[in-house]
């Protein structure tokens, strides 16, 4: 099982709404990440969480935040985001743990956010 | 990140074709990634590689990891209109995230 599952896969929000974006993974990788996609752009890494605590903070404003409750979950918790933060939120996750292939990240479907 | 040139930008060919796209770096990676990305989906991973040489086959997908650990290539064999997608390249990896080529567009015309 290589899945990673993300909820929702749409997202309309408005500049004053708190949402969270959920990913889940159960094949016991130890490190998960989030990116941030604009269309015909490749992704931009934003959080890098490695044994549920995080390790990369890639200078994202602070409107976005990340939590890791336990080894399986990520979830971004969303705040007065602006329009320009519109667009496909991925969850990523890898072994983590070292060795060959630790370090292969499998991503989920991703989360189409629109901010109005 | 930095970004790896990867080449064509984009492919239009004909069903049945066969089709060759690479990625290069200035620098030297120890794993490289192929994903297939459809719009407004994840990349989805299709060959990894992780040891220089090294040459691998998922179906009628092929892929190499260059002698110099700077270069890999994608080959896909009889291309079918499900192919349709963008190809992206990946390498690096670890906590530092991974370094991304900006797609190869593949489009086949019936």
């Amino acid at each position: 099982d290589t899945e990673v599952t993300q909820t929702p896969k749409h997202l309309v929000m408005g500049m004053t709404n708190k949402k969270s974006l959920k990913c889940e993974q159960h094949m016991g990788h130890r490190a998960m990440y989030w990116y941030k996609q604009k269309a015909k752009k490749p992704p931009e890494l934003m959080f890098v969480y490695s044994y549920e605590k995080l390790s990369i903070n890639e200078s994202v404003p602070s409107r976005f935040s990340p939590e890791c409750p336990n080894s399986s979950l990520l979830n971004l918790h969303l705040h007065a985001l602006q329009p320009e933060d519109s667009a496909l939120y991925l969850c990523a996750s890898s072994q983590g743990q070292g060795g060959r292939g630790s370090e292969t990240q499998y991503f989920g479907p991703g989360t189409r956010l629109l901010v109005l | 990140g930095q970004q790896l040139n990867q080449s064509p930008q984009s492919m239009f060919i004909q069903e049945g074709e066969d089709v060759s796209m690479n990625c290069t770096s200035s620098s030297i990676f120890n794993t490289w990634l192929w994903y297939k990305q459809d719009p407004g989906e994840g990349p989805v991973l299709l060959i990894a590689l992780y040891k220089a040489g090294e040459l691998t086959s998922n179906g009628r997908l092929t892929a190499q990891f260059g002698i110099t650990r700077k270069d890999s290539f994608l080959n896909i064999s009889a291309s079918i209109p499900s192919d349709v997608g963008i190809y992206c390249c990946y390498s690096g990896g670890g906590a530092d995230g991974l370094t991304f080529g900006k797609g190869t567009h593949l489009i086949i015309q019936p």
